[in-house]
């Protein structure tokens, strides 16, 4: 199966900063690949498919790029209601995979 | 407004099954396909299952392949969750989530509240 294998685990930064996480896939995807947030006690939250295209509703501070089998989702002013544990999902075969999430403390 | 409610999670010993039921409103549900994603307490996603629409393709993780059956009943907007031989690793808040397509996709572009299930004895 491919994996996918995200990081930082965690970050801190503060309100106003630019925040990069990355997730690299053990093999091609294409531009199969999707980011999801999740705070504490509720369900995940699509944010961007296709690699950087942003779901309906989501503030345009998130984006997302691909550079080959790497993908990066830039928040690019970080803020309060944005703490959250983000996950990278590649979507090209079944089985479906997960990164293994960044948290990210405000 | 699309609406994901899954029910039957609780504490069950393991060996013993337990059925999850995914409860949809807001969007005609014969038309996209369903899935299950699982969330262990304190840790991160794992896809489990998927349905295509129609049932005519299903797909598992292969930690729960052979053990866990993907079905729906689109007469009645539900999907279901049918889990045997349960495993204390089992132990999970389990999601329902729509696929954007019939299933192809892969891609989940909404979720349920999720249900918890555990497993200990």
């Amino acid at each position: 199966d491919i994996q996918m294998t995200q990081s930082p685990s965690s970050l801190s930064a503060s309100v106003g900063d630019r925040v990069t996480i990355t997730c690299r896939a053990s093999q091609s995807i294409s531009r199969w690949l999707a980011w999801f947030q999740q705070k504490p006690g509720k369900a995940p939250k699509s944010l961007i498919y296709a690699a950087s295209t942003l779901e309906s509703g989501v503030p345009a501070r998130f984006s997302g790029s691909a550079s080959g089998t790497d993908f990066t989702l830039t928040i690019s002013s970080l803020q309060p209601e944005d703490s959250a544990t983000y996950y990278c999902q590649r979507y090209d075969t079944y089985p479906l995979t997960f990164g293994g999430g960044t948290k990210v403390e405000i | 407004q699309v609406h994901l409610v899954e029910s039957g999670g609780g504490v069950v010993q393991p060996g013993t099954s337990l059925t999850l039921s995914c409860a949809a409103s807001g969007f005609t549900f014969s038309n996209y396909g369903m899935h299950w994603v699982r969330q262990a307490p304190g840790k991160g996603l794992e896809w489990v299952a998927v349905t295509w629409s129609d049932e005519s393709n299903k797909y598992y993780a292969d930690s729960v392949k052979g053990r866990f059956t993907i079905s729906r009943d689109n007469s009645k907007y539900t999907l279901y969750l049918q889990m045997n031989s349960l495993r204390v690793e089992d132990t999970a808040v389990y999601y329902c989530a729509r696929d954007w397509a019939n299933g192809q996709s892969g891609y989940f572009d909404y979720w349920g509240l999720g249900t918890l299930v555990t497993v200990s004895s």
